[in-house]
């Protein structure tokens, strides 16, 4: 069970998209439709931000959007504000009720 | 509203055993519709999931953590309490508490996270 790969770092201008990987196997990411992403602030807890792979939480704003294909997952955010600088994580069902994360990205608004 | 806490102690020596305990208030852990987890991150570091208990005492752990960690829950107290043996310094962390819903694979509420330092 090795961490979910995701890119050390992103960036984006104000009002432009970004995209977050996640790559996993076939054992989690590309075997089970239940990848969720979460958002970090510093000295913060995460919050969930996707799950189930498209779903967003009541509040989530509809500038946050996920999707799958094979063994990878992807968070995408639109029309960018200051206040999504954050650290994001993937997350994903491995099977015999165990979950596993991915190593985080730090998200830069320039 | 659900609110976890945990508690526990902040600084514990190598060799010796990390105990948290997540209060859970606002819910009854009982309720049967959750499974209670811990994640931790380590300073600078990404999340790593460490297990899930539900109210019955059913539990998952993370592989890489068997053989140290145990995971249990108190009804009596609505509180859900983490074991770690013969920590070292790459126990060092912010443990959090969290609530996944039953059959659904994420957490939807987490507590604010407790720092735990292993040093002598």
């Amino acid at each position: 069970q090795s961490a979910l790969t995701q890119p050390r770092s992103v960036s984006g201008s104000p009002g432009q998209s970004v995209t977050i990987s996640c790559t996993g196997t076939s054992s989690d990411v590309g075997y089970y439709d239940y990848v969720s992403w979460y958002q970090q602030h510093p000295g913060k807890a995460p919050k969930l931000m996707i799950y189930d792979v498209t779903n967003r939480p009541s509040g989530v704003p509809d500038r946050f959007s996920g999707s799958k294909s094979g063994n990878s997952a992807s968070l995408t955010i639109s029309g960018l504000q200051a206040e999504d600088e954050a650290d994001y994580y993937c997350c994903s069902y491995a099977g015999n009720y165990a979950l596993v994360f991915g190593g985080g990205t730090q998200l830069t608004v320039l | 509203q659900l609110q976890l806490q945990e508690s526990g102690p902040g600084l514990v020596k190598p060799s010796e055993t990390l105990s948290l305990t997540c209060s859970v208030s606002g819910d009854s852990i009982s309720s049967g519709s959750y499974y209670w987890g811990w994640i931790r991150q380590p300073p600078g570091g990404g999340l790593a999931w460490i297990g899930n208990v539900f109210y019955s005492g059913s539990i998952s752990y993370a592989p890489s953590l068997r053989s140290r960690v145990t995971i249990s829950v108190d009804t009596s107290k609505n509180q859900f309490s983490l074991r770690l043996t013969s920590v070292t310094a790459a126990d060092t962390a912010v443990y959090y508490c969290a609530r996944q819903l039953r059959s659904n694979w994420y957490y939807d509420i987490w507590g604010r996270g407790t720092l735990v330092t292993v040093s002598s």
